[in-house]
């Protein structure tokens, strides 16, 4: 199993432009999250998704909007990228409700200038 | 507003030196996770809480749940450089859908 996967790894986007984050993992896990992480500061949650066709807002949703149409892809997408939407944004996976474990992706670092 | 309020933010050490991370909040949690998360990677989980006064260890690592499942500690013992890394508590709520974590506490430690 690949786990989960996240492309790109690295962006430079200008003020204004849009672009997807792209998320897939290869668990079958139900639940699926985005979340973004400042320098030296702890990660908060942007979107989440409990299953196929269902999403709901986290702590910081706006500027961001999410789609999930099939268990394994869950892509963030920003529509006018504005300089504070710089920062380091890990997707996440678990297998359903309850205490597990949430996988993390690698990470995708982006930079709004 | 930060509900997991984690101290120290960093904390550099000589190797074997012992270490204590805290992780505290107003708010009541069903359970609470310790992550630990290098350079250029995602957190991975470390250790799962539930019971208030739990206790867990995990090889040099112990992990405590306060009584009122409030807050929660994370003491190293005798640190190595490989447990270098940005430590991250978590809170769950309820059903444990979602988490809130804590804004990290950055470890060195020296060789």
């Amino acid at each position: 199993n690949a786990g989960v996967t996240q492309t790109p790894k690295f962006r430079i986007l200008k003020i204004g432009q849009s672009m997807t984050l792209q998320c897939t993992q290869d668990m079958n896990h139900n639940y699926m999250y985005w979340y973004r992480q400042d320098p030296g500061m702890g990660l908060k949650l942007i979107y989440y998704s409990v299953g196929a066709g269902i999403t709901d807002k986290g702590e910081v949703p706006n500027g961001y909007n999410v789609s999930r149409s099939t268990t394994e892809d869950f892509p963030l997408r920003l529509e006018l990228a504005a300089p504070s939407q710089t920062s380091v944004y890990f997707c996440a996976s678990k297998p359903g409700q309850g205490l597990n474990e949430q996988f993390f992706g690698p990470g995708t670092r982006l930079t709004v200038l | 507003t930060q509900l997991l309020e984690q101290s120290p933010q960093f904390l550099s050490i000589q190797e074997g030196e012992n270490l204590t991370v805290y992780c505290n909040s107003s708010s009541v949690f069903s359970s609470l996770q310790w992550y630990r998360q290098e350079p250029g990677e995602g957190p991975v989980l470390l250790v799962t809480v539930v019971t208030g006064g739990e206790v867990k260890k995990l090889k040099r690592l112990t992990f405590q749940f306060g009584d009122a499942r409030k807050d929660s500690s994370l003491h190293i013992t005798a640190a190595q450089p490989g447990d270098t890394g940005l430590y991250l508590c978590a809170g769950a709520r309820a059903a444990g859908n979602k988490l809130t974590f804590g804004g990290g506490t950055r470890v060195l430690v020296k060789p």
